[in-house]
């Protein structure tokens, strides 16, 4: 069984930083591009970020670049978000999301129940 | 303002068939597949659709999705009240090199 297990939210105050962690467990990590998406209260979902399997190939939307970096360290079958400069806005609920395929392009076929990050003073 | 465009809600009832359509560009919807989504608050999004008009395994034959031109469509036959819940589109996107969201679309069974 696929299982999908963020952790690393909470409270922090603009301009400064948090790393969320991504546990995945029941398929083999390095075979498939991972995501983050978010939905910020009262909002729809927002793609953030994708890695390809090896982790080569890393996209962000225009909203999030520069400030936040995605990575995987597959020893440890864990997915990171490094979020810097945080500002109000990236106030959301974050999603870790397992792609169906290597490159992450395509659909997201298991998601985590989520993790709450609020930036406020 | 999302790239891709969704009505805010749609609604039927128990037994109805319900479409939610999903406008967008050449660069995203004409040249990409399409995937689907249903969220329910305070759980994990759940995909239904993939590749434009691809069931995952436990998915119901009841969801189906269809894509025109720059526009896709899903459909949902024999509507029952456990489909009440928000339903998003997806598809990469050529022009930002990267994936883009539908604003969601809230499904009531009346």
């Amino acid at each position: 069984e696929v299982q999908l297990l963020e952790s690393g939210g909470g409270l922090v105050q603009p301009g400064g930083s948090l790393r969320l962690s991504c546990a995945v467990s029941g398929f083999t990590f390095n075979s498939y591009g991972m995501s983050w998406v978010r939905q910020a209260p009262g909002k729809g979902l927002e793609w953030v970020s994708t890695t390809s399997g090896s982790g080569r190939n890393t996209f962000y939307s225009d909203s999030v670049k520069g400030r936040f970096t995605i990575s995987r360290d597959d020893s440890r079958n864990t997915l990171y978000m490094q979020m810097n400069s945080l500002r109000a806005e990236d106030t959301a609920v974050y999603y870790c999301a397992k792609g169906r395929s290597y490159s992450g392009y395509g659909s997201l076929d298991s998601w985590g129940l989520g993790i709450l990050v609020t930036v406020s003073s | 303002q999302s790239v891709l465009t969704q009505p805010p809600s749609a609604s039927g009832t128990p037994g109805q068939r319900v479409t939610i359509s999903c406008s967008g560009t050449s660069s995203n919807i004409g040249g990409n597949s399409v995937n689907w989504y249903q969220h329910l608050p305070g759980t994990a999004p759940k995909l239904l659709i993939y590749s434009t008009n691809q069931r995952p395994s436990g998915v119901p034959d009841r969801f189906s999705g269809s894509k025109s031109g720059t526009s896709a469509s899903l459909a949902i036959n024999g509507l029952q009240s456990e489909d009440e819940a928000d339903y998003y589109c997806a598809a990469w996107d050529d022009s930002l090199n990267g994936s883009v969201f539908g604003g969601g679309t809230k499904l009531t069974v009346l």
